[in-house]
């Protein structure tokens, strides 16, 4: 079982903000990544653990940390953003990675 | 521009040891961590491991006994086995780029770690 929870589901109408979040004990220790599936696709970083977007990704993703939870932002969604998002830490020792549970991602 | 590729049959025996290989275009595998992801049908990702450029390997722990990953510079290419597969090893395999980066602050030390170039993934099935 995953170490790193995030809700199954959340939807956001077009152009409207949502976040979404990871929780996890080594989220207290740990910085998070974060990534984008998308059907048929090679899945995209979209937020580094350094907090920093990588090329071509959208100012409208951020990423945010406190306490024991990792957030993902994305303000003003648009309908290319309806994806299935993962967060990916390190374990309770640091020694591994592991992702999130994933969390669907549906732009109305 | 760097790419990741998979390859490798798609349908394994039960018992049997599935392989794969991800080839590196447009780059070289020098100075990486290379790793594979694994996303059984309908379920969530899961790490399996990465192989340093070097040869140093990471595996998963519950994967551990049954893991082998190997990098051939020469070829750039690197590769999985998994041995004694059953039907919950069917998955889209997934190859991709593990980056670390240091970081120094006020409460301490430690290393920022990004999947930052994945492949598209190849399906595998694990059936008789």
């Amino acid at each position: 079982s995953s170490e790193l929870t995030q809700d199954p589901a959340v939807s956001v109408a077009l152009g409207q903000t949502v976040r979404i979040t990871c929780q996890g004990d080594s989220l207290r220790k740990y910085y998070a990544s974060w990534y984008q599936l998308k059907p048929g696709q090679a899945p995209l970083l979209v937020m580094s653990a350094k907090n920093e977007r990588p090329s071509g990704i959208p100012d409208r993703f951020s990423g945010s940390r406190s306490g024991n939870t990792a957030s993902l932002t994305i303000s003003g969604a648009q309908a290319e953003d309806g994806a299935d998002y993962y967060c990916s830490s390190g374990d309770s020792s640091g020694n591994y990675r592991v992702f999130g549970t994933g969390t669907k991602v549906t732009v109305l | 521009q760097v790419q990741l590729q998979e390859s490798g049959p798609g349908l394994v025996k039960p018992s049997e040891t599935l392989s794969l290989t991800c080839t590196v275009s447009g780059g070289s595998t020098d100075y990486y961590y290379w790793s594979w992801i694994r996303q059984p049908p309908g379920k969530g990702l899961e790490y399996i491991g990465y192989v340093f450029y070097s040869g140093t390997t990471n595996y998963n722990p519950s994967l551990k006994s049954r893991v082998l990953m190997s990098v051939d510079p020469s070829k750039r290419h690197f590769s999985l086995r998994l041995t004694s597969v059953t039907a919950a090893d069917t998955a889209v395999y997934y190859c991709a780029r593990l980056v670390p980066e240091n970081y120094f602050e006020s409460s301490g030390s430690g290393t920022y770690w990004d999947f930052d170039l994945w492949g598209r993934g190849t399906l595998v099935t694990v059936s008789s």
